[in-house]
């Protein structure tokens, strides 16, 4: 079975833009959670989305917002970039609202120059 | 809300030998501890976990304790290999009114040498 699909896997942007990120869960899994992970730093909650709803937010500026889509992929958007955006944004799915046993995507590396 | 202290950051051992890395909680709440492995370049790998009904728990060389009294759980690797060298983190599931989120240490450094 596949697992966590997050696309694309690299990205570089200018400050000001926007950039939407894209995650697939494992097949059965309706949650969806985001991750901001900056370097050397633990993963730092930023969404979760299950069966479609906002089920939870971490603490972002307004300019992050994300999706869950029927199939229960997921996207992430960022609006006006900022250089301390750089960062690896993670999806993790989970079988359950609850979001235990969470496994993790290989992951999102954005730049913003 | 939660907040999680991982010891040590960084830890360099021979390879055969165990190692052990400390977190400690602050939400008495919270009730379910996973441990991610994370290699160079890839995203985090759950390794093992552990609710707070079990004091202990094992798989293979791996082995999670909880100590719910005093807030704290650690991560035990025994006869270590090169291949367990990574950045291991622990979490505690946090549910409050901003919703249920894994809330992460800052990681520890392991590595191997043979």
């Amino acid at each position: 079975d596949a697992g966590v699909t997050q696309s694309p896997t690299h990205l570089i942007k200018t400050r000001g833009q926007h950039v939407t990120l894209r995650c697939s869960p494992i097949s059965g899994h309706k949650s969806v959670s985001w991750y901001q992970q900056v370097l050397g730093q633990g993963p730092q909650f930023i969404f979760q989305y299950y069966e479609k709803e906002e089920r939870g937010r971490g603490n972002f500026p307004d300019r992050f917002s994300a999706r869950q889509f029927p199939n229960y992929s997921s996207e992430l958007n960022v609006n006006a970039l900022l250089l301390g955006d750089s960062a690896l944004y993670l999806c993790a799915s989970s079988p359950q609202a609850g979001n235990t046993e969470a496994f993790f995507g290989q992951g999102t590396r954005l730049t913003v120059v | 809300g939660e907040n999680v202290e991982q010891h040590p950051s960084t830890l360099s051992v021979q390879e055969g030998d165990s190692a052990v890395i400390k977190c400690t909680y602050s939400d008495s709440a919270s009730n379910y501890f996973p441990w991610y492995k994370q290699e160079l370049g890839k995203g985090p790998q759950l390794i093992i976990d552990i609710r707070s009904n079990v004091g202990e728990k094992k798989d293979q060389r791996i082995a999670v304790t909880l100590n719910k009294t005093a807030k704290h759980f650690s991560l035990h690797i025994t006869e270590t290999q090169p291949e367990d060298s990574a950045v291991y983190f622990c979490a505690a599931l946090s549910s409050d009114q901003a919703g249920t989120a894994l809330i992460f240490g800052k990681g520890t450094t392991l590595s191997v040498s043979s």
